[in-house]
């Protein structure tokens, strides 16, 4: 069973505005990752958080982890086309494990 | 530093055939591992490599098989294809064995069967 499950499923957005997507886990993990990825090509890696961080940024990036809650966040700020994607998250250890995604669209 | 390179890109078989996909992981990096990505089921995990030896296996019949070489190259093969196996096929490399840092993933292999 898949360790990483995003909601919501879908989101769709206008540009500039603020997209939050949540992932859940179920058991402990070393670090949880985020990654994008645009329709049929590889995933790319956003950003790593390890378990003893509780938020972490990188760019417009946003990562927050709640291990108590095993729940983890990503916010994409002043959001832009380009950022139409699936993003999918992964806990290690488990790197086998990605959820279904959340598939963002960002409107023009 | 070149990325996770995947052939072929595409293909195109039949029922009842097999095929084999390949990629070269990023230099340096002996960890590989595949996953089938298809719109019904999503990302599934179909097994990972280190150092030719298989460490971990996802739920996929026997019909999946892979390999990896000296040179940390790998090999999955899909024999007997059935129509259901038509997916988007991928592959990650990463320095280590123990999932600590993060996957570099190949464009995929685009298999369609007829």
């Amino acid at each position: 069973s898949q360790q990483g499950e995003e909601d919501p499923q879908a989101l769709s957005i206008q540009e500039g505005e603020n997209a939050t997507m949540n992932c859940s886990y179920k058991t402990s993990i070393n670090n949880l990752q985020w990654y994008r990825q645009n329709s049929g090509r590889g995933l790319v890696h956003l950003i790593l958080i390890r378990s003893n961080e509780r938020e972490k940024h990188s760019g417009r990036l946003r990562v927050t982890l709640d291990t108590s809650k095993k729940s983890s966040s990503l916010l994409i700020t002043a959001s832009r086309a380009a950022d139409t994607a699936s993003y999918f998250c992964a806990t290690a250890p488990g790197k086998s494990t990605f959820g279904d995604g959340t598939t963002l669209t960002v409107k023009p | 530093k070149a990325g996770v390179t995947q052939t072929p890109r595409y293909l195109i078989k039949t029922r009842g055939q097999q095929v084999t996909l390949s990629c070269s992981p990023i230099s340096g990096h002996r960890s590989v591992s595949w996953y089938q990505q298809t719109p019904g089921q999503g990302l599934q995990f179909l097994f990972e490599y280190f150092s030719e030896t298989q460490r971990n296996k996802g739920n996929f019949p026997g019909r999946f098989s892979g390999r990896q070489f000296s040179n940390s190259r790998s090999e999955m093969n899909v024999s007997t294809l059935e129509l259901g196996d038509s997916a988007l096929y991928l592959c990650a490399s990463s320095l280590g064995e123990t999932n600590t840092g993060e996957l570099f993933f190949g464009e995929g292999s685009r298999l369609t069967v007829l």
